[in-house]
């Protein structure tokens, strides 16, 4: 079973900018969540899509934003870039059951942005 | 306020035991996790508390204390191949969100 699939691996991209980040999750997996990853912070929960719908949302500004397709995969992108969105940006796809215990994420490799 | 504190970073040699330990301060969680992230890599999943106590997973184990908000992961038999990031994440009551700790990183030299 193909894992996580996340395009490109590193971008760079100046202020001011946009970029759109792709994740393909693991096949039947309808949850699909994204994270930034940088050394002072760690990983922080961006978003969670399940079905098409955003069904979680992280403290991120609006400027972050995603969607999910039919067929599970999803988007993220970010508009406006600012020097301090330079992450590595990390999808995760899980069962994503409505509630209750474990749901164990499985995460790509990422995507590593660099703004300049 | 819900945040996962984990000490930064540990050096350790190889065949030696090393605990990562994970405190926080939410009540309204399902249970804790853990996870190793490899530079470069991605996170992969190493093991869940749901109840109190101890799971054992073949080298890993993990702990989890709801009483005293208080989780650790144990490595024993350290080998070279287990110098990586080690992460506590929590998963909220009512929401499928999982809240990361900053994660602790573990050298082991020879």
């Amino acid at each position: 079973k193909a894992g996580v699939t996340q395009t490109p691996r590193y971008l760079i991209k100046t202020r001011g900018q946009q970029v759109t980040l792709s994740c393909s999750p693991i096949s039947g997996h309808r949850s699909v969540s994204w994270y930034q990853q940088t050394p002072g912070q760690g990983l922080q929960f961006l978003f969670e899509y399940f079905s098409e719908t955003q069904r979680n949302k992280g403290n991120f500004p609006g400027r972050f934003s995603g969607r999910q397709f039919s067929n599970s995969r999803s988007e993220m992108n970010v508009s406006t870039l600012e020097l301090g969105d330079s992450a590595l940006y990390l999808c995760a796809s899980s069962h994503g059951q409505a509630t209750g215990g474990l749901s164990i994420q499985y995460f790509g490799a990422g995507t590593r942005l660099s703004v300049l | 306020g819900q945040s996962l504190e984990q000490p930064s970073e540990v050096t350790a040699v190889e065949g030696a035991i090393v605990q990562i330990n994970c405190t926080y301060q939410t009540s309204g969680f399902y249970g804790l996790s853990w996870y190793q992230q490899h530079d470069g890599g991605a996170p992969t999943f190493l093991s869940y508390n749901a109840l109190d106590g101890l799971e054992e997973t073949g080298r890993f184990s993990s702990f989890l204390s709801r009483s005293d908000s208080y989780g650790y992961l144990l490595l024993q038999e350290l080998q070279m191949k287990d110098s990586a990031s080690y992460f506590c994440a929590v998963k909220y009551y009512g929401n499928n969100r999982l809240a990361f700790g900053k994660g602790n990183q573990v050298v082991v030299i020879p």
